[in-house]
Parts: C-alpha cells; sequence; structure tokens
C-alpha cells in the first residue's frame, strides 16, 4: 500500500539545523507532487512547502522563505525539508504529504516527525 | 492569500446527533476544497475532495457541500469514531487549511 515514513525530527537550538526526510513506497513516487505540512503542540494544521514531482515549482509560506529548503531524490523515492536557522516557533510535528492531484487532496501522509526547537 | 474560517472551533455533541461544520473562504474558491478528520497522536484522513466527492471508504454519513465561499460538512448519525477534529482545506490557490473544529462526546 502507499506509505510515506518521515525521520529526521529531534530537539535542537534556536539557530540550528535539521533536515528531515520522507522516504515513500507503494506508488510511483517520481510522478507525484509532494509537500510538508506541520502542527504545533495543540494547534492546527500549517501548509508549509510544495514541490513538483520533477523538483521544480517550489513553494513555500513566508515564515520559512530563506530558512527552509524542499528537495526530493527521485531516484531514491525520498523527500526531503532541510531546515536552517530554527526558531522556537518552527516547533511542530512535521507531516509529509502527497498531492493526488485531480480531484484535489493530500490523500496519502506521513506518521509526523517531532521538530522541538528550544534552548 | 486565501484565509480559511472555520466553525464552530468545538462542537458537542451525542451518539446518533447530526451535526454541521462550516467553513467560510475569503475569496471565491469554486469547490476546490477538501474536509480531513484528524485523530489525537495520528496523521490527518482526507474524507471529502472537490467539496462534495467522498473518498473510497469513507462512510455515507459524511456528507458535504457548497461552493465559491461558504461550505459545510454534514455527519449524519454520529458515531463513536466520529469524535474528532476535523479541517477543511482549500486547494484554489496554494493549500490553506481552517483552524480545526474539535468535535466532543456530550
Amino acid at each position: 500500500q502507499e506509505q510515506l515514513v518521515e525521520s529526521g525530527g529531534g530537539v535542537v537550538q534556536p539557530g540550528g539545523s535539521l533536515r528531515l526526510s520522507c522516504a515513500a513506497s507503494g506508488f510511483t513516487f517520481s510522478t507525484y507532487d509532494m509537500q510538508w505540512v506541520r502542527q504545533a503542540p495543540g494547534k492546527g494544521l500549517e501548509w508549509v512547502t510544495f514541490i513538483r514531482n520533477d523538483g521544480g515549482n517550489l513553494h513555500h509560506i513566508e515564515s520559512v522563505r530563506g530558512r527552509f529548503t524542499i528537495s526530493r531524490d527521485n531516484s531514491k523515492n525520498i523527500l526531503y525539508l532541510q531546515m536552517n536557522s530554527l526558531r522556537v516557533d518552527d516547533t511542530a510535528v512535521y507531516y509529509c504529504a502527497k498531492w493526488r492531484g485531480y480531484p484535489g487532496a493530500f490523500d496519502v501522509w506521513g506518521q509526523g516527525t517531532l521538530v522541538a526547537v528550544s534552548s | 492569500d486565501i484565509q480559511m474560517t472555520q466553525s464552530p472551533s468545538t462542537l458537542s455533541a451525542s451518539v446518533g446527533d447530526t451535526v454541521t461544520i462550516t467553513c467560510r473562504a475569503s475569496q471565491s474558491i469554486g469547490r476546490w476544497l477538501a474536509w480531513y478528520q484528524q485523530k489525537p497522536g495520528r496523521a490527518p484522513k482526507v474524507l471529502i475532495s472537490q467539496a462534495s466527492t467522498l473518498e473510497v471508504g469513507v462512510p455515507s454519513r459524511f456528507s458535504g457541500s457548497g461552493s465559491g465561499t461558504d461550505f459545510t460538512l454534514t455527519i449524519y448519525s454520529l458515531q463513536p469514531d466520529d469524535f474528532a477534529t476535523y479541517y477543511c482545506q482549500q486547494y484554489s490557490s496554494y493549500w490553506t487549511f481552517g483552524q480545526g473544529t474539535k468535535l466532543e462526546i456530550k
């Protein structure tokens, strides 16, 4: 079955860096656009960043501009999120999600990985 | 940016009740709207796409409607498994989630 498994979360000090990975299986990874969505403790869902199936057409929310970079390796079926200059308000569970395309929706989600930014 | 406003934030109901959650977009999004269900400690699960199309495997007691700026999710005859948090999401222009509606047992 279609599956996404995130890894790479942890505790980091403000200003630090982390790289999250999301391993995909059960579907043709290279044909789907992918996303990262985050959820701060006790809060709602926030879409963070998008990458097209071929690695192009990147989009992200303003608050992570210049700090977070989404990328992918279609040969390894892995999605990445490089997070630099981390701030306390970046603390959240980070989910990778598959964008189905028409008729829309994130139809496959990972289990999430917790990033905690704290001194 | 398109903002999504859900109401209510919390909803108390009993098994067997029918409940409605509302989602309003800050500008017209056509029918480019999805609804998700999330349980504590779990990833969200898509229930409905294109405002009213039920996902395969989702019980028919879930129903979505609306277009333009105003949308609703109705759950008929609530079951114990339905008590969770629900989010709307627009995908007309990038992606935005509503703030969520927690459906709790009365």
